[in-house]
């Protein structure tokens, strides 16, 4: 079983439109993260919730909301997407805080032409 | 807000050969996480350091923290193509921080 399960693998989409990327993780964890990796491989935290409470904001566009049904999950909606929107993004999870070991999903390839 | 910086960028070795990659803190470092990535995949986590002088290894690659806790070092031993990809150095802030930093990745290519 996967521990931290991303869909959909890749996305190619235009400009404009509206997309989600969904996140889940079977491992029981109490955190849960998202990261964005840019064409330069430089990974930048953008989100983070631990049990559903939204605690790191990082500057990030408000086109893009994360959302947290419940423990396992965490989707990132992403509304008029830019061109500069195309990157990798990385959802993971971990216990707690600080000490963590986090375990991050295979990634998501976002394209936007 | 806390950086890391790595070395080198990028680095090329002939199978069977030594290398090392470092990892410096703009502070002092409560855990310093080492991860590696292949194109395509996730992140997977190698080793987790947090006592000053701590030392693990796993296989080949060793990795330390250093006793004033603000540089990492990732030795790998007798490299193999097996070994290649991007690997970083992650770490978390102070106190009550759920925020994970990482370097820019070292992307390593072994050449058989």
């Amino acid at each position: 079983d996967t521990a931290v399960s991303q869909t959909p693998k890749y996305l190619v989409t235009q400009m404009g439109n509206d997309k989600s990327i969904k996140c889940e993780q079977n491992l029981g964890h109490d955190t849960m993260y998202w990261y964005k990796q840019d064409s330069k491989k430089f990974l930048k935290i953008m989100f983070s919730y631990n049990n559903k409470e939204l605690i790191i904001n990082e500057t990030v566009p408000n086109r893009f909301s994360p959302k947290s049904p419940d423990k396992a999950h965490l989707n990132l909606h992403i509304n008029s997407l830019e061109l500069g929107d195309s990157a990798v993004y990385f959802c993971a999870s971990s216990w707690g805080q600080r000490t963590a070991e986090a375990f991050f999903g295979q990634g998501t390839r976002l394209t936007v032409v | 807000s806390q950086e890391l910086e790595q070395s080198p960028q990028s680095l090329i070795v002939q199978e069977g050969k030594n290398l090392t990659i470092n990892c410096t803190s703009s502070k002092t470092l409560y855990g310093l996480y080492w991860y590696k990535q292949k194109y395509g995949e996730g992140l997977i986590f190698l080793m987790m350091l947090q006592k000053g002088g701590e030392e693990k290894s796993h296989e080949k690659i060793t990795a330390k923290l250093d006793e004033k806790k603000q540089q990492s070092s990732l030795h790998i031993t007798a490299s193999q193509p097996s070994h290649a990809g991007i690997y970083l150095c992650g770490a978390a802030g102070g106190g009550s921080n759920y925020k994970l930093t990482f370097g820019k990745g070292t992307l390593l290519t072994v050449n058989p």
